[in-house]
């Protein structure tokens, strides 16, 4: 039973350009979240989706924008990238109704 | 605005101790806890969860505790291992369900 997975698992990008990170789900899972983690500090929460809608939205600027497909996957996108966008961004999904989630591994994203 | 706390920030042990690792929240009314665990570079791993009627949660050496008055849950790893040797992450889940909110974590290190 394949868990979240996340892609690409490294990337570097040049200020002021946009990326776009990719996840899918663990089988059975609807719902999909993305997280932030900077170095050194616990995982922020930038937004979760449901039924393809942006159901909640942390303290992050508009730069950074969802997408869920019908299958369930995700993407996050980030545009005018900052080197402060620097960070490993999760994937966590979770099923409604259920209790727990499940994070892939992440992605390493480095601004230069 | 829920904060969780995490103390200590690091603990450094000898194999075979028991040892015990803080959590503390501002708001207690949450959805449920969930401890995970981080090795360098990757993503998290759930330990335990504990829904908001639960009191504590086993798995193995871990025992995890809920008090959510006092806004406090503990993890406690019975004879540490240097395999256990990671960073453990705790979060609470808001009252929608909807996102987690992680503490900054300790950062464990068990030498044999």
């Amino acid at each position: 039973d394949a868990g979240v997975t996340q892609s690409p698992t490294h990337l570097i990008k040049t200020r002021g350009q946009q990326v776009t990170l990719r996840c899918s789900p663990k089988s059975g899972h609807d719902t999909v979240s993305w997280y932030q983690q900077a170095l050194g500090q616990g995982p922020q929460f930038i937004f979760q989706y449901y039924e393809e809608e942006e159901r909640q939205r942390g303290n992050f600027p508009d730069r950074f924008s969802g997408h869920q497909f019908p299958n369930y996957s995700s993407e996050l996108n980030v545009n005018a990238l900052l080197l402060g966008d620097s960070a490993l961004y999760l994937c966590a999904s979770s099923a409604q109704g259920a209790y727990g989630y499940t994070f892939g591994s992440g992605t390493r994203l480095t601004v230069v | 605005k829920q904060e969780v706390t995490q103390i200590p920030a690091a603990l450094s042990v000898p194999e075979g101790e028991n040892l015990v690792l803080n959590c503390s929240f501002t708001d207690s009314a949450i959805y449920n806890l969930q401890w995970f665990r981080q090795d360098p570079g990757k993503g998290l791993t759930s330990l335990l969860l504990i829904q908001s009627s639960q009191r504590e949660q086993t798995s193995g050496r871990l025992n995890a505790s809920l008090d959510k008055s006092s806004g406090r849950s503990t993890l406690y790893i019975a004879a540490s291992q240097p395999g256990d040797s990671a960073t453990y992450l705790c979060a609470v889940v808001n009252q929608a369900g909807t996102a987690l909110i992680f503490g900054k974590g300790t950062t464990l290190s068990v030498s044999s």
